[in-house]
């Protein structure tokens, strides 16, 4: 069965570096996301993306945040700045149609990152 | 902006006892999903529930939607080890963009 892939699981950072976490949606899904769960709390929506574009952001999206799909294939979140409270696991996930809100979003197994 | 609250955050039972957990929204949903996040894992779609008064079941797993569309529950008839982990309901907000509430963590005592 297709899933959604993410790499690193784990990165670990200096406060003040900039990092790059990854993901390869599902291959005919439209609409992508990305998630932040800091450990043991919800999962919050940071942003979703369709067609090249960000769709919606959240509060927590701000500046320092950044996504793109440079290639067609890799789905990116770059902050510019780690800060130590971007310390979560980050979910990608997709879902297949524009009628997104009715359809299951798959999720990526996460990238842990660690802010020192 | 739209928000589901869930309750309880945490719910500790023995095995073979029931389990609930409720999803509320403070505005009308067109619909919800459940999701089960095992420990160490991603979360993992179980269900949708579109029309008033829904109510859907998986083996010992019972999803209802209310009549107004405004709250959900799901319960889980005499839990299992393999049930434990934190379980979310999510609901789509003005944008159509799933908004997850703070689940709801299960353990099961052996």
């Amino acid at each position: 069965e297709p899933e959604v892939t993410q790499t690193p699981s784990h990165q670990v950072t200096q406060m003040g570096q900039e990092v790059i976490l990854r993901c390869v949606p599902i291959s005919n899904h439209l609409y992508f996301y990305w998630y932040r769960q800091i450990l043991g709390q919800k999962v919050e929506f940071l942003v979703s993306f369709y067609n090249n574009e960000i769709s919606e952001k959240s509060e927590i999206f701000d500046d320092q945040f950044s996504v793109e799909r440079p290639d067609g294939s890799n789905f990116t979140l770059k902050i510019r700045s780690t800060k130590l409270e971007d310390s979560a696991m980050y979910f990608c996930a997709t879902t297949r149609s524009l009628m997104r809100a009715y359809n299951e979003q798959f999720f990526g197994p996460g990238t842990r990152l660690t802010v020192l | 902006g739209q928000q589901v609250m869930q309750i309880p955050q945490y719910q500790h039972v023995q095995e073979g006892e029931d389990f609930t957990t409720y999803c509320n929204s403070s505005t009308t949903l067109s619909n919800i999903q459940w999701y089960k996040q095992r420990p160490g894992g991603h979360p993992v779609f179980l269900i949708q529930l579109v029309k008033s008064g829904e109510v859907k079941k998986q083996k010992r797993l019972t999803f209802q939607f209310g009549e107004a569309k405004k709250n959900s529950s799901l319960h889980i008839t005499a839990t299992q080890t393999t049930d434990v982990g934190t379980y979310f309901c999510a609901g789509p907000n003005n944008n159509n963009d799933m908004r997850f509430g703070a689940g709801t963590r299960l353990t099961v005592k052996p």
